[in-house]
C-alpha cells in the first residue's frame, strides 16, 4: 500500500467544523480511501470509507475529490472526544489483508 | 455484541520470557490481524489469519514470533525470549470478511523488564 499524506496536527474549538485533509496523489482506480482515528491509549477505531462518492454517516463526512488525489474528513462538529489522532489510509478492495497506517494528523480540540 | 477482546491489557515480562496475547474476534469474524505499535512510532502490520490458516505473516518478524488463529478459541501471538524491543502496544482487529473494516481491540501493552 503507498502512502498517503497528511498534517501532523490540527487544532480546532469545540462545536466548530473541523476539516481533516488528506492527500494520496498516486491513488490508482480500485483503491478506497478509510478513515480511522485513535483515542489516547485505545486501538483505532473506524470512522467512514468511499471510493469516488461523499460519504456520510453518524460519526463523519468524507469529501472525495473529483481526481479523486485528496480527500477532506468533516466532523461537523468537534467535540473534546474527537481529540485523537486521525490516519487516512489508501487500501486495495481486492487484497485488502493489511491496514498500513501513516503518521496521520494530531487533532487538539480546546474546550 | 461484543466488541473484540484483548487479554491482557497489560503484561510484564523480564528479558528471556516468553509473552502470550489472545485475541478473540467479534461474533461472526473469522479474519483476525495483529498490529504493533512501538512506543513513540505507527502502527505496523504483522501477521493475518483465517481460521487455522496464516494467510499473510510478511509483517511479523522472522524469529521468535508466531501466531496461531485454531479452529476453537482466541488468536493467540505468541513472542519467545522477549528482548526490550519488543515492548509495545500490541493491536488485534477482526472482520467478517477480508475487504470489510477491521475492529479494533483495546490492545495488549507488553513492558519488557
Amino acid at each position: 500500500d503507498a502512502k498517503t499524506t497528511q498534517p501532523n496536527s490540527m487544532e480546532s474549538n469545540e462545536e466548530e467544523p473541523v476539516h481533516l485533509p488528506c492527500n494520496h496523489s498516486t491513488i490508482s482506480g480500485t483503491d478506497y480511501i478509510h478513515w480511522y482515528r485513535q483515542l489516547p491509549s485505545q486501538g483505532p477505531e473506524y470512522v467512514i470509507h468511499g471510493l469516488t462518492s461523499n460519504v456520510n454517516n453518524r460519526m463523519a463526512s468524507l469529501a472525495i475529490a473529483e481526481d479523486r488525489k485528496s480527500s477532506t474528513l468533516i466532523l461537523h462538529r468537534a467535540t473534546l472526544r474527537d481529540a485523537a489522532v486521525y490516519y487516512c489510509i489508501r487500501r486495495k478492495e481486492t487484497s485488502g489483508s493489511r491496514l498500513t497506517f501513516g503518521e496521520g494528523t494530531q487533532l487538539t480540540v480546546n474546550p | 455484541n461484543a466488541g473484540v477482546m484483548q487479554n491482557p491489557r497489560h503484561l510484564v515480562r523480564r528479558r528471556g520470557q516468553e509473552a502470550r496475547l489472545r485475541c478473540s474476534p467479534m461474533k461472526g469474524h473469522s479474519h483476525v490481524y495483529w498490529y504493533r505499535q512501538l512506543p513513540e512510532e505507527g502502527l505496523k502490520f504483522m501477521v493475518y489469519l483465517q481460521k487455522e490458516n496464516i494467510i499473510d505473516e510478511s509483517g511479523m518478524p522472522k524469529e521468535r514470533f508466531s501466531a496461531e488463529f485454531p479452529k476453537e478459541g482466541p488468536s493467540i501471538l505468541r513472542i519467545q525470549q522477549v528482548v526490550r524491543g519488543d515492548s509495545a502496544a500490541y493491536f488485534c482487529a477482526s472482520s467478517p470478511y477480508i475487504t470489510d473494516t477491521q475492529y479494533f481491540g483495546p490492545g495488549t501493552r507488553l513492558t519488557v523488564l
